[in-house]
């Protein structure tokens, strides 16, 4: 069974530019994360769909960043501009719905800004 | 609201020997537990979680933990630990009821010494 699917893997940006992740969660999973990974620090929750509706965006600054799930099956997130605070790595996840199911995390898009 | 608090920013252990890796939780309700590990440069992997039942769950990779409702504990441990086993661990702690995501902790190293 494939796992979730990101792109791309890595990126270098220059502050105020703009920078788009893919992410393809597994299949018949209804529900996809997106985290946001800082160096040193535990993953934290930036947005939570579930098919295509946003279960919670509380945590996701969205004065620059923003995210969709058009179809209920792959997601974007994008941030722009970029602050220099913004470089960490971006985790995709996907569950079954339900409290009890595992959430399945991708490798994870990189992004450093400078 | 829900957290996870991991005491130990890095736990060193000798080849061979038992290792545990603590984790406390603070939630309003039943919680779901789960443990995740990291490899150098790779997204996060399932290694096992607590739902309900037996509060000693086993995993993958010879991996355990124990839920200690009392002390809102749901420690990982081995007893046998491998250089392999060196990586970053994280508990993570979702509410019983609704659709919240996982909250993670700030990780614990693993160092295992040949």
């Amino acid at each position: 069974e494939a796992g979730v699917a990101q792109s791309p893997r890595y990126k270098i940006i220059e502050k105020r530019q703009s920078v788009a992740f893919w992410c393809n969660p597994i299949s018949g999973h209804a529900t996809l994360y997106w985290y946001q990974q800082i160096l040193g620090q535990g993953p934290k929750l930036l947005i939570q769909f579930q098919n295509n509706g946003v279960v919670d965006d509380s945590q996701l600054p969205k004065d620059r960043f923003s995210a969709e799930r058009l179809k209920g099956v792959d997601s974007t997130l994008k941030i722009q501009p970029a602050k220099l605070e913004d470089s960490a790595v971006y985790l995709c996840a996907s569950s079954l719905e339900g409290g009890e199911s595992a959430i399945y995390f991708g490798e994870g898009s990189w992004l450093t800004v400078v | 609201a829900q957290s996870v608090a991991q005491p130990e920013d890095q736990v060193n252990v000798a080849e061979g020997n038992p290792l545990t890796v603590k984790c406390t939780y603070s939630v309003s309700g039943n919680p779901y537990l789960f443990w995740y590990v990291q490899y150098p440069n790779r997204g996060l992997q399932f290694l096992l979680k607590y739902i309900t039942g037996d509060n000693l769950v086993k995993g993958s990779y010879g991996f355990e933990a124990e839920f200690n409702k009392s002390q809102t504990s749901f420690h990982l441990k081995k007893p046998s630990a491998l250089v392999s086993d060196s990586a970053l661990y994280f508990c993570a702690v979702r509410l019983y009821t609704g659709r919240r995501a996982l909250t993670f902790g700030s990780g614990t190293r693993l160092q295992v010494q040949p």
